[in-house]
């Protein structure tokens, strides 16, 4: 089974100017999550959809950060314009929905490989 | 809002030592807690998950216990080698709001040969 795909992996960029990033989750997840990791720190949610709607966007930065799934499958992250500060490795993750009937259901998330984000 | 903490933040021994990993996190309410390992470059790859209701995993030299009164959690790493040097993050999954992890900022290990 094919996991979670990110492009690009690596990404420079210059301050103010824009950049977009492409995850495509694991077939049939119809649960997708985008985390930021800066250095040194664990990953942090910016957003979760449930196909194509948005579950939870609220630490996402919505002056400058937007993100869209609109075929409820591929997913992009955009920032425009970039900051030093969004220096970071963006991860994409997806799940299975299962409805949460009892405290214990698993709802795994698989993660895929991030992509570094270097701001100058 | 739920917090998640690891100590130490790195950690270095000789190879074939057992070691330990702590959480802790400041909300009970959590349905479970994840072990999770990042190489550099990497993404993450889930070593354990315990549910509210356990008191431990294990899978192979890995043994993960879960005290969810305390809000604490250890992960014990038997006869460490080399290839378990990575950054071990431990998550959260809280009871409020769907599904959402909530992370540590992770512990460095390194495995001296």
């Amino acid at each position: 089974e094919a996991g979670v795909a990110q492009s690009p992996r690596y990404k420079i960029i210059e301050k103010r100017q824009s950049v977009a990033f492409w995850c495509n989750p694991i077939s049939g997840h119809a649960t997708l999550y985008w985390y930021q990791q800066i250095l040194g720190q664990g990953p942090k949610l910016l957003i979760q959809f449930q196909n194509n709607g948005v579950v939870d966007d609220s630490q996402l930065p919505k002056d400058r950060f937007s993100a869209e799934r609109l075929k409820g499958v591929d997913s992009t992250l955009k920032i425009q314009p970039a900051k030093l500060e969004d220096s970071a490795v963006y991860l994409c993750a997806s799940s299975i929905f299962k409805r949460v009937i009892a405290p214990t259901m698993p709802n795994e998330q698989f993660f895929g490989p991030g992509t570094r984000l270097t701001v100058l | 809002k739920q917090e998640v903490t690891q100590i130490p933040a790195a950690l270095s021994v000789p190879e074939g030592e057992n070691l330990v990993l702590n959480c802790s996190f400041t909300d009970s309410a959590i349905y479970n807690l994840q072990w999770f390992r990042q190489d550099p470059g990497k993404g993450l790859t889930s070593l354990l998950l315990i549910q509210s209701s356990q008191r431990e995993q294990t899978s192979g030299r890995l043994n993960a216990s879960l005290d969810k009164s305390s809000g604490r959690s250890t992960l014990y790493i038997a006869a460490s080698q080399p290839g378990d040097s990575a950054t071990y993050l431990c998550a959260v999954r809280s009871q409020t709001g769907a599904n959402n992890l909530f992370f540590g900022t992770g512990t460095r290990l390194t495995v001296i040969p």
